[in-house]
């Protein structure tokens, strides 16, 4: 099956603790995008890749960081710097150029 | 800042009644313009991609872009309660090669039996 996979769908983490996130698509895609969503909130770009060993920050990249080492692959690391970390991300893919782009099922993140 | 705007509601439509979700967007560059459903607790789905002014039909959906206007709108048809979410319209700003969507904050639809 293609697809987007996203683990795992739910984390837990002492706050001061880093932790990665990690997003999978074999769409062969060329971009992967992660986003995170507020309770009651749009989705923000945290940070995007249209190439492998290649990225760009979004709207609200402090506290994050990411790579891009397969095509396959785009793991996203909360650190310990990120205030507000309890949040649901998303990771989505897209064929470049045509703008459409698919969502995988989410990680809840709550730090305590 | 880019901005992409919807009316958050709650919309309540009554069952087999035609659901009406519009967004304007500020970029009159923009290019391409998509519809994405959102269930409760679960990631957004893509329904809908419009890219020329006009209407775009798919099933019980439609599409409609008026560019000069800035102006997207989403048609649902004979809305059933599986329709009940929030649907996200998304815009592509596409500069420099880089291709990345501004989402707005998402219109909660509820269809009453």
């Amino acid at each position: 099956d293609g697809g987007i996979t996203q683990s795992p769908k739910y984390l837990f983490r002492k706050e001061g603790q880093n932790v990665t996130l990690s997003c999978e698509q074999n769409l062969n895609h060329d971009a992967m995008y992660w986003y995170r969503q507020d309770p009651g909130q749009g989705l923000r770009l945290i940070y995007y890749s249209q190439i492998v060993n290649d990225f760009q920050k979004g709207d609200i990249a402090e506290g994050y960081s990411v790579s891009r080492e397969k095509k396959e692959s785009f793991p996203l690391t909360v650190t310990s710097a990120q205030k507000n970390p309890t949040a649901f991300y998303l990771c989505a893919s897209s064929i470049l150029g045509t703008g459409e782009q698919y969502f995988g099922p989410g990680t809840r993140l709550t730090v305590t | 800042q880019k901005e992409v705007e919807q009316n958050s509601g709650p919309l309540s439509v009554p069952e087999g009644a035609i659901a009406s979700l519009n967004c304007t967007y500020s970029d009159r560059g923009s290019q391409s313009f998509f519809w994405y459903r959102q269930y409760s607790g679960k990631s957004p789905e893509l329904i809908m991609s419009i890219y020329s002014n006009g209407d775009k039909e798919d099933g019980r959906f439609t599409a409609q872009l008026n560019k000069a206007s800035q102006y997207v709108s989403l048609l649902i048809r004979d809305s059933q309660p599986s329709d009940s979410a929030t649907y996200l319209c998304a815009v592509n700003e596409a500069n420099f090669g880089n291709e990345k969507l501004t989402f707005g904050t998402g219109t909660r639809l509820t269809i009453i039996p």
